[in-house]
């Protein structure tokens, strides 16, 4: 079975400054990797996902995430945040073959403050 | 581009009320999915199908049941609520098994 861990429920930091919001995932198999934000009261949207390929993904709104299969990890970063950005972010997995569903993380508060 | 739509946004139940939950997609995609929403818990998945009239079981399928009966909608059905229930209720669907999820705007739901 498969589990995400995000270790940080809330991260506050400031306006300009990089972030780094965490995530390790726990699978046998290999697996497909994304990351989503929630801005209050919306859905959830894709930020970027890891198939395959380059360990350095980037996505929108400035965001980029390194896959580390030795770690287990995809870390989300962005060099310098905004106001704006201020969001929840859930990481999720899914295995690339057979009826796999996306299992989330519990998801990270992203607080920017200015 | 309407996407993912769900209907309602927002409804208060008493407990032992009954209610449906209608998603919509306009993207032809296959794969559909019913997650709730808890705060600190993250989405889980309900239930899912994988293509027209099929359904199955996700991680707390209890207490709710699905139906797929056009591949554009999937229905979301509380037969006797009850306040455990209360949650953000989330919508979504994939052309195929490993591409990204597309949601919808959710659904508030207090059953008091």
């Amino acid at each position: 079975a498969q589990s995400v861990t995000q270790l940080d429920s809330q991260v506050p930091v400031f306006e300009e400054a990089p972030v780094e919001l965490r995530c390790n995932y726990s699978s046998s198999v290999s697996v497909y990797l994304f990351w989503y934000v929630q801005y209050p009261n919306q859905g959830l949207q894709l930020l970027l996902k890891y198939l395959s390929g380059s360990t350095l993904v980037k996505g929108i709104n400035g965001f980029e995430a390194e896959f580390n299969k030795s770690q287990t990890s995809f870390h989300l970063r962005k060099p310098s945040v905004h106001i704006s950005d201020t969001a929840e972010y859930f990481c999720a997995t899914r295995r690339p073959s057979g009826y796999s569903t996306l299992t989330f993380g519990k998801g990270t508060m992203l607080l920017v403050s200015p | 581009n309407a996407g993912v739509t769900q209907t309602p946004k927002f409804r208060v139940l008493k407990t032992g009320q009954s209610m449906t939950l209608l998603c919509a997609q306009d993207m032809n995609h296959e794969y559909m999915y019913w997650y709730r929403q808890d705060p600190g818990m993250g989405l889980r998945l309900i239930h899912y199908s994988v293509g027209e009239g099929t359904t199955a079981k996700g991680e707390v399928p209890d207490g709710y049941n699905v139906s797929r009966l056009k591949k554009q909608n999937f229905l979301l059905g509380l037969e006797s609520a009850a306040p455990s229930q209360t949650s953000v209720y989330f919508c979504a669907s994939s052309r195929e098994r490993n591409t990204e999820a597309f949601f919808g705007q959710g659904t508030r739901l207090t059953v008091v």
